[in-house]
Protein backbone atom coordinates (compact mmCIF):
# COMPACT_ATOMS: atom_id res chain seq x y z
CA UNK A 1 0.00 0.00 0.00
CA UNK A 2 1.40 3.63 -1.10
CA UNK A 3 1.53 5.55 2.01
CA UNK A 4 2.81 9.60 2.11
CA UNK A 5 3.31 11.30 5.28
CA UNK A 6 4.43 14.94 5.26
CA UNK A 7 5.44 16.71 8.02
CA UNK A 8 6.85 20.09 8.89
CA UNK A 9 4.30 22.42 8.72
CA UNK A 10 3.58 25.04 11.03
CA UNK A 11 2.85 28.85 12.03
CA UNK A 12 5.54 31.19 10.18
CA UNK A 13 6.22 34.86 9.90
CA UNK A 14 6.43 36.47 6.72
CA UNK A 15 9.34 36.28 5.19
CA UNK A 16 10.78 32.69 7.22
CA UNK A 17 11.46 29.57 6.21
CA UNK A 18 9.91 25.92 6.35
CA UNK A 19 11.24 22.77 5.34
CA UNK A 20 8.23 19.84 4.23
CA UNK A 21 9.24 16.58 4.55
CA UNK A 22 7.42 13.73 2.99
CA UNK A 23 7.79 10.45 3.88
CA UNK A 24 7.15 7.91 0.80
CA UNK A 25 6.54 4.05 1.46
CA UNK A 26 4.75 1.29 -0.71
CA UNK A 27 6.49 1.43 -3.94
CA UNK A 28 9.94 1.35 -5.69
CA UNK A 29 10.24 5.43 -4.77
CA UNK A 30 13.22 5.56 -7.38
CA UNK A 31 10.72 5.06 -10.61
CA UNK A 32 8.71 8.00 -9.76
CA UNK A 33 8.69 11.49 -10.08
CA UNK A 34 6.88 13.34 -7.19
CA UNK A 35 5.07 16.76 -6.92
CA UNK A 36 3.90 19.15 -4.15
CA UNK A 37 0.39 20.41 -4.59
CA UNK A 38 -1.18 22.88 -1.89
CA UNK A 39 -4.65 24.38 -1.37
CA UNK A 40 -5.35 27.33 0.42
CA UNK A 41 -8.33 27.41 2.54
CA UNK A 42 -11.36 27.20 0.70
CA UNK A 43 -9.74 27.22 -2.17
CA UNK A 44 -8.77 25.02 -5.20
CA UNK A 45 -5.79 22.97 -6.41
CA UNK A 46 -2.56 24.75 -7.06
CA UNK A 47 0.54 22.76 -8.67
CA UNK A 48 3.70 24.17 -6.60
CA UNK A 49 6.15 22.03 -7.84
CA UNK A 50 7.77 18.64 -9.18
CA UNK A 51 10.91 16.60 -9.54
CA UNK A 52 12.07 13.17 -11.34
CA UNK A 53 12.65 9.93 -10.09
CA UNK A 54 16.76 10.54 -10.38
CA UNK A 55 16.26 14.21 -9.46
CA UNK A 56 18.09 15.21 -12.88
CA UNK A 57 14.75 17.52 -13.12
CA UNK A 58 12.17 19.86 -11.88
CA UNK A 59 9.98 22.24 -12.11
CA UNK A 60 8.16 24.90 -10.22
CA UNK A 61 5.45 27.19 -10.42
CA UNK A 62 5.81 31.00 -11.13
CA UNK A 63 4.55 31.65 -8.08
CA UNK A 64 7.05 29.33 -6.19
CA UNK A 65 10.46 30.08 -8.28
CA UNK A 66 13.53 31.69 -6.34
CA UNK A 67 11.49 30.75 -3.13
CA UNK A 68 11.37 27.10 -3.33
CA UNK A 69 13.53 24.16 -3.76
CA UNK A 70 12.33 20.63 -4.06
CA UNK A 71 14.64 17.92 -3.59
CA UNK A 72 14.79 14.04 -2.79
CA UNK A 73 16.69 11.18 -1.10
CA UNK A 74 15.74 8.08 -2.61
CA UNK A 75 17.91 6.43 -0.08
CA UNK A 76 15.64 7.79 2.84
CA UNK A 77 12.44 7.34 0.53
CA UNK A 78 11.52 10.81 0.80
CA UNK A 79 10.76 14.27 -0.96
CA UNK A 80 11.35 17.77 0.92
CA UNK A 81 10.37 21.37 -0.06
CA UNK A 82 12.28 24.23 1.18
CA UNK A 83 10.47 27.40 1.39
CA UNK A 84 11.80 30.65 1.93
CA UNK A 85 10.48 33.85 1.86
CA UNK A 86 7.30 32.93 2.88
CA UNK A 87 4.50 35.01 2.23
CA UNK A 88 0.82 35.13 3.76
CA UNK A 89 -0.52 33.85 0.42
CA UNK A 90 1.50 30.63 0.63
CA UNK A 91 -0.67 29.59 3.55
CA UNK A 92 -2.41 26.17 2.62
CA UNK A 93 -2.43 22.30 3.06
CA UNK A 94 0.66 21.18 1.06
CA UNK A 95 0.28 17.71 -0.06
CA UNK A 96 3.29 15.44 -1.12
CA UNK A 97 1.91 13.75 -4.86
CA UNK A 98 2.98 10.40 -6.02
CA UNK A 99 3.13 10.76 -9.31
CA UNK A 100 1.98 8.50 -11.96
CA UNK A 101 5.04 7.36 -12.94
CA UNK A 102 8.97 9.08 -13.74
CA UNK A 103 7.75 12.41 -15.19
CA UNK A 104 4.28 11.21 -15.86
CA UNK A 105 2.10 14.28 -13.82
CA UNK A 106 -1.09 12.27 -13.21
CA UNK A 107 -1.51 12.06 -9.48
CA UNK A 108 -1.87 8.76 -8.54
CA UNK A 109 -1.69 9.11 -4.40
CA UNK A 110 -1.69 11.90 -1.92
CA UNK A 111 -0.92 12.30 1.39
CA UNK A 112 -2.85 13.95 3.82
CA UNK A 113 -1.38 17.15 3.84
CA UNK A 114 0.27 19.29 6.20
CA UNK A 115 -0.42 23.05 7.00
CA UNK A 116 1.18 25.95 6.36
CA UNK A 117 -0.04 29.55 7.80
CA UNK A 118 2.17 32.60 7.01
CA UNK A 119 1.06 35.32 9.86
CA UNK A 120 2.70 37.29 11.91
CA UNK B 1 -0.67 28.63 -19.88
CA UNK B 2 -3.29 25.83 -20.49
CA UNK B 3 -6.18 27.42 -18.43
CA UNK B 4 -8.82 24.80 -17.92
CA UNK B 5 -12.61 25.77 -17.29
CA UNK B 6 -15.30 23.71 -15.50
CA UNK B 7 -18.79 23.95 -15.49
CA UNK B 8 -21.15 24.05 -13.65
CA UNK B 9 -19.56 25.40 -11.03
CA UNK B 10 -22.14 23.58 -8.52
CA UNK B 11 -24.19 20.98 -9.37
CA UNK B 12 -27.56 19.94 -7.64
CA UNK B 13 -28.58 16.60 -8.15
CA UNK B 14 -30.10 13.10 -6.08
CA UNK B 15 -29.11 9.88 -5.65
CA UNK B 16 -29.25 7.90 -8.29
CA UNK B 17 -29.42 10.71 -11.10
CA UNK B 18 -26.88 11.09 -13.86
CA UNK B 19 -24.18 13.78 -13.37
CA UNK B 20 -22.55 15.41 -16.08
CA UNK B 21 -19.04 17.57 -15.38
CA UNK B 22 -17.44 19.25 -17.93
CA UNK B 23 -14.17 20.65 -18.26
CA UNK B 24 -12.69 22.73 -21.14
CA UNK B 25 -8.94 23.68 -22.05
CA UNK B 26 -7.87 26.79 -23.52
CA UNK B 27 -5.25 24.69 -25.51
CA UNK B 28 -5.14 21.12 -26.89
CA UNK B 29 -4.22 18.92 -24.44
CA UNK B 30 -4.52 16.16 -26.38
CA UNK B 31 -5.64 13.27 -23.82
CA UNK B 32 -3.63 14.24 -21.01
CA UNK B 33 -6.41 14.76 -18.62
CA UNK B 34 -7.26 13.69 -15.28
CA UNK B 35 -10.34 13.65 -12.99
CA UNK B 36 -9.72 13.91 -9.31
CA UNK B 37 -12.41 13.26 -6.29
CA UNK B 38 -12.15 16.23 -2.83
CA UNK B 39 -14.40 14.81 -0.08
CA UNK B 40 -14.52 17.65 2.85
CA UNK B 41 -11.36 17.36 5.20
CA UNK B 42 -9.92 15.03 2.73
CA UNK B 43 -7.11 14.62 0.07
CA UNK B 44 -7.80 14.49 -3.44
CA UNK B 45 -8.10 10.80 -4.59
CA UNK B 46 -7.44 10.02 -8.78
CA UNK B 47 -10.66 8.71 -10.71
CA UNK B 48 -9.38 8.97 -14.41
CA UNK B 49 -6.28 9.42 -16.22
CA UNK B 50 -5.91 10.31 -19.55
CA UNK B 51 -9.49 11.18 -20.28
CA UNK B 52 -11.24 7.74 -20.00
CA UNK B 53 -8.93 5.65 -17.93
CA UNK B 54 -10.58 4.80 -14.64
CA UNK B 55 -7.56 4.76 -11.66
CA UNK B 56 -7.33 1.69 -9.61
CA UNK B 57 -10.69 0.75 -7.75
CA UNK B 58 -13.10 3.54 -8.70
CA UNK B 59 -16.29 2.15 -9.46
CA UNK B 60 -17.84 1.36 -12.98
CA UNK B 61 -20.28 4.19 -12.73
CA UNK B 62 -17.43 7.00 -13.14
CA UNK B 63 -16.53 7.22 -16.69
CA UNK B 64 -14.59 10.19 -18.44
CA UNK B 65 -14.83 11.35 -22.44
CA UNK B 66 -13.19 13.86 -24.39
CA UNK B 67 -9.68 14.85 -26.10
CA UNK B 68 -8.17 18.06 -27.24
CA UNK B 69 -10.20 21.17 -25.50
CA UNK B 70 -13.55 19.66 -24.07
CA UNK B 71 -13.57 16.95 -21.38
CA UNK B 72 -16.78 15.09 -19.50
CA UNK B 73 -16.96 13.13 -16.44
CA UNK B 74 -19.74 11.99 -15.82
CA UNK B 75 -21.34 9.62 -13.01
CA UNK B 76 -24.17 7.50 -14.21
CA UNK B 77 -25.99 7.14 -10.80
CA UNK B 78 -25.08 9.21 -8.14
CA UNK B 79 -24.48 7.25 -4.80
CA UNK B 80 -24.79 9.48 -1.48
CA UNK B 81 -20.72 9.43 -0.96
CA UNK B 82 -20.10 11.05 -4.61
CA UNK B 83 -21.62 14.30 -3.30
CA UNK B 84 -17.74 16.12 -2.79
CA UNK B 85 -15.87 18.32 -5.31
CA UNK B 86 -14.47 17.59 -8.33
CA UNK B 87 -11.36 18.80 -10.44
CA UNK B 88 -9.93 18.33 -13.79
CA UNK B 89 -6.32 18.78 -14.55
CA UNK B 90 -4.13 18.60 -17.44
CA UNK B 91 -0.18 17.02 -17.98
CA UNK B 92 0.39 17.78 -21.64
CA UNK B 93 1.52 21.81 -21.87
CA UNK B 94 3.16 22.27 -18.95
CA UNK B 95 4.69 23.79 -16.65
CA UNK B 96 2.99 24.11 -15.86
CA UNK B 97 0.41 21.73 -14.50
CA UNK B 98 -2.82 23.13 -14.36
CA UNK B 99 -6.48 22.35 -12.53
CA UNK B 100 -9.71 23.35 -13.15
CA UNK B 101 -11.39 25.49 -10.51
CA UNK B 102 -13.99 22.96 -9.66
CA UNK B 103 -17.24 22.02 -9.58
CA UNK B 104 -19.18 21.29 -6.18
CA UNK B 105 -21.90 18.42 -6.48
CA UNK B 106 -24.24 18.39 -3.91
Amino acid sequence: EVQLVESGGSLVQPGGSLRLSCAASGFTFSRYSMTWVRQAPGKGLEWVTSISGNSDKTHSADSAKGRFTISRDNSRTAVYLQMNSLRAEDTAVYYCVQDGGDWNETFQHWGRGTLVSVSS
Amino acid sequence: EAVLTQSPATLSLSPGERATLSCRASQNVEIYLAWYQQKPGQSPRLLIYDASNRANGIPARFSGSGSGTDFTLTISSLEPEDFAVYYCQQRKNWPPITFGQGTRLE
